[in-house]
């Protein structure tokens, strides 16, 4: 069993749809993260999260809106997507934001924009 | 600002043999840490092996290591006696002191496939 479990894997929604992305960590980490892996483009980082609080927003479009009720789950909420936002979107935790600490990830939500 | 470069697209190597994924960095901070990390076809991110910048030996992981030159900002990691699930594309990543808390930057990667 995986540590960090993203849910779904596979995600197809229309442009007007709104949908979430979850992810749980059973690590006991205090960091979590958002990433957007395209095809032919490097792993792009998206949110930060430590401890509960938002310390990294990387020039993210609103109809991205992350969630992180507790240091445990974190969410993605998706609303008037475009199908450039079609990628495969993984979620990450690591025991603290500090330099040293590797990034344990998910299997992914391979979002599907139509 | 933060760089890595993997010149490697793609990467080819017989079953049981070694062979090395190169990685280049650039920073200006003194103090940072390094990341490998392997993808399956399946899409989840392994974590390999980490490296900092400050350590005196080079970071092995079993039949992983990483080939540290500080002076030349490189990163390469080394797999020995590969085998056919090593198949998967790599990724070379960093984290430095500077950047905000949390934030890794990541290469375009090198795809390898080992072949029997």
């Amino acid at each position: 069993e995986t540590g960090v479990t993203q849910t779904p894997r596979h995600l197809v929604m229309g442009m007007t749809n709104k949908k979430s992305l979850k992810c749980e960590q059973h690590l006991g980490h205090n960091a979590m993260y958002w990433y957007k892996q395209s095809a032919k483009k490097p792993l792009e980082l998206m949110f930060v999260y430590n401890f509960k609080e938002q310390t990294e927003n990387n020039s993210v479009p609103s109809r991205f809106s992350p969630e992180c009720p507790n240091s445990s789950h974190l969410f993605l909420h998706l609303h008037t997507l475009q199908p450039e936002d079609s990628a495969l979107y993984l979620c990450a935790s690591s025991q603290s934001n500090r330099r040293d600490q590797p990034q344990h990830f998910g299997d992914g939500t391979r979002l599907s924009i139509l | 600002a933060q760089k890595i470069t993997q010149t490697q697209p793609g990467m080819f190597v017989q079953e049981k043999e070694a062979v090395t994924l190169d990685c280049t960095y650039d920073t200006s901070d003194p103090s940072y840490g390094l990341f490998w990390y392997k993808q399956p076809s399946s899409g989840e991110m392994i974590f390999l092996i980490y490296q900092g910048s400050y350590d005196q030996q080079n970071a092995t992981e079993g039949r992983y290591s990483l080939n540290f030159q500080k002076a030349r900002k490189s990163a390469n990691l080394v797999i020995s006696a590969s085998q056919l699930g090593d198949s998967a594309m790599y990724f070379c990543a960093m984290r430095d002191f500077n950047t905000n808390a949390g934030k890794s930057t990541f290469g375009d990667g090198t795809t390898l496939t080992v072949k029997p």
